[in-house]
C-alpha cells in the first residue's frame, strides 16, 4: 500500500531556532515529491523535488530528496512566528492518474 | 501560479439536504481535478480524481453515490454531497492540474481555497 509518513506530527520551537521536518514514503512509480505550507485555508506550494541530492532553496527554507532511502527533509532556519503552519508532504505517482499521496502533516508552532 | 476558485466558501445545511460545491480553474485548463477532504488538524484525504469528460475515480472507502463528482469541462468540476449528514461536515478542497506544458514545467496541482461544510 502506498503511503507517505511525516515526522514529527507536531513541533513547538522558539523564534530563531532551526527545524527539520521529515517525510518518508513508499510509493510505487514515484514521480515527484512536493512540500506545501498550509495556514488557514488551502495549501501553498513550496518545493517540488524529482532528483536525489539536489537541494532546493527559497529564502530560509530548503529541501532535499533521497530517492535511495525514500525520504525528504524540509529545513527552516531562523524561524519566525509567521512560519507557524502545517507542512504537508505529498508524493506524486506515475501511471495512477498521476495521483498525489499526502502525508500526515507536521504542525509547526513558532513562539516568540 | 494559476488560480482555482471554489464556491461557496462556506455552507451550512440541514441534515438530509444536498449541497453542491463548484471548483473552477480561472486561467488554465484543468485536465485533471482532485477532490480532497480535510478534518481539523489533519492532512488532506484524497476523495476522488476526475478527468474532464470521464467518470471520476473514487478512493477506497469513499461512497460514489454520496459524493457525486462531475467534470464536464476543462474549467469546472462539481462535488455534490447528497443527503448530507453531520458526519459529512468537513473542509473540502479541490485542486486542478494541467497535462500541458504551457502552465508550468513542474506540472503541479493548484488548490482552491476550500469550502467549509457544516451539516446541522
Amino acid at each position: 500500500e502506498d503511503k507517505v509518513v511525516q515526522s514529527p506530527l507536531s513541533l513547538v520551537v522558539h523564534e530563531g531556532d532551526t527545524v527539520t521536518l521529515n517525510c518518508s514514503y513508499e510509493v510505487t512509480n514515484f514521480r515527484s515529491l512536493l512540500w506545501y505550507k498550509q495556514e488557514k485555508k488551502a495549501p501553498t506550494f513550496l518545493f517540488m523535488l524529482t532528483s536525489s541530492g539536489i537541494e532546493k532553496k527559497s529564502g530560509r527554507l530548503s529541501s532535499i530528496l533521497d530517492k535511495k532511502e525514500l525520504f525528504s527533509i524540509l529545513n527552516i532556519t531562523a524561524t519566525q512566528t509567521g512560519d507557524s503552519a502545517i507542512y504537508l508532504c505529498a508524493v506524486e505517482a506515475r501511471d495512477t492518474g498521476n495521483q498525489f499521496y499526502f502525508g500526515t502533516g507536521t504542525s509547526l508552532t513558532v513562539i516568540p | 501560479g494559476a488560480v482555482v476558485s471554489q464556491h461557496p466558501s462556506w455552507v451550512i445545511c440541514k441534515s438530509g439536504t444536498s449541497v453542491k460545491i463548484e471548483c473552477r480553474s480561472l486561467d488554465f485548463q484543468a485536465t485533471t481535478m482532485f477532490w480532497y477532504r480535510q478534518f481539523p488538524k489533519q492532512s488532506l484525504m484524497l476523495m476522488a480524481t476526475s478527468n474532464e469528460g470521464s467518470k471520476a475515480t473514487y478512493e477506497q472507502g469513499v461512497e460514489k453515490d454520496k459524493f457525486l463528482i462531475n467534470h464536464a469541462s476543462l474549467t469546472l468540476s462539481t462535488l455534490t454531497v447528497t443527503s448530507a449528514h453531520p458526519e459529512d461536515s468537513s473542509f473540502y478542497i479541490c485542486s486542478g492540474r494541467t497535462s500541458g506544458r504551457g502552465l508550468s514545467s513542474y506540472n503541479e496541482q493548484f488548490f482552491g481555497p476550500g469550502t467549509r461544510l457544516t451539516v446541522l
